[in-house]
């Protein structure tokens, strides 16, 4: 069975903060993705990669960054997170054209 | 672009009635790959089936059944005598043929089953 792992289910931070969402595979997935899902908008999607250390926007990268050093672990950055930040967020992985599958997804709730 | 409309934001069923889920999309792309996910209240999505544009066949999967227009460009979900299990958000979602298996939602529908 594929596995994604997301490091929280529950997370609150403070605006101004530094937020780490981490994301981690088994399946040796080369494609990994990361969307936020807020109610009546679905899933958009924030950043993807395509293989280690290389990284595509989505439809919404304002206000984030990714890094990608191994290729089970992709992380989503929070710079300074602002309270319109606040939303799931879901990791999901893929081998290319194959079913894309998902973590349990980290609610972020930013004060 | 592409695009996937779920116009359907709610139904709401009584158990052992059957539910359709309406799908519509939009793609310049001749190949191209069309998903359904359920997201039941823990939050996490799970996958149920997967079509490719060339494969129009239905499917069904025991209460579960899916029919796949190309004509209509639509792939619609439909649940046979519904249970109190099925109560989730459904979504569906489209992936372009070279697009990395990014995917595009739609806005979900989400599913009420009442006893």
């Amino acid at each position: 069975d594929v596995k994604v792992t997301q490091s929280s289910r529950y997370l609150v931070k403070r605006t101004g903060e530094k937020v780490f969402l981490e994301c981690v595979q088994d399946m040796d997935h080369e494609n990994m993705f990361w969307y936020r899902q807020d109610p009546g908008l679905g899933l958009r999607l924030i950043y993807f990669s395509y293989d280690v250390k290389m990284k595509e926007k989505g439809d919404i990268p304002e206000g984030y960054s990714v890094s990608r050093e191994k290729k089970e672990r992709f992380s989503l950055i929070l710079e300074s997170a602002s309270t319109n930040q606040t939303s799931m967020y879901l990791c999901a992985s893929r081998r290319g054209q194959e079913t894309q599958y998902f973590g349990p997804g980290t609610r972020l709730l930013v004060l | 672009a592409q695009k996937v409309t779920q116009a359907q934001t709610e139904i709401s069923v009584v158990e052992k009635e059957d539910v359709t889920l309406d799908c519509v999309y939009e793609t310049r792309d001749t190949t191209y790959y069309l998903f359904w996910y359920k997201q039941p209240p823990s939050g996490e999505l799970v996958f149920l089936i997967r079509r490719n544009s060339f494969d129009e066949q239905n499917e069904i999967s025991g209460r579960y059944s899916w029919n796949f227009q190309k004509s209509t460009s639509s792939f619609n979900f439909t649940i046979t005598a519904s249970q109190v299990v099925d109560s989730a958000v459904y979504f569906c979602a489209l992936s372009a043929w070279g697009s990395w298996g990014k995917l595009q939602f739609g806005a979900g529908t989400q599913v009420v089953v009442t006893p």
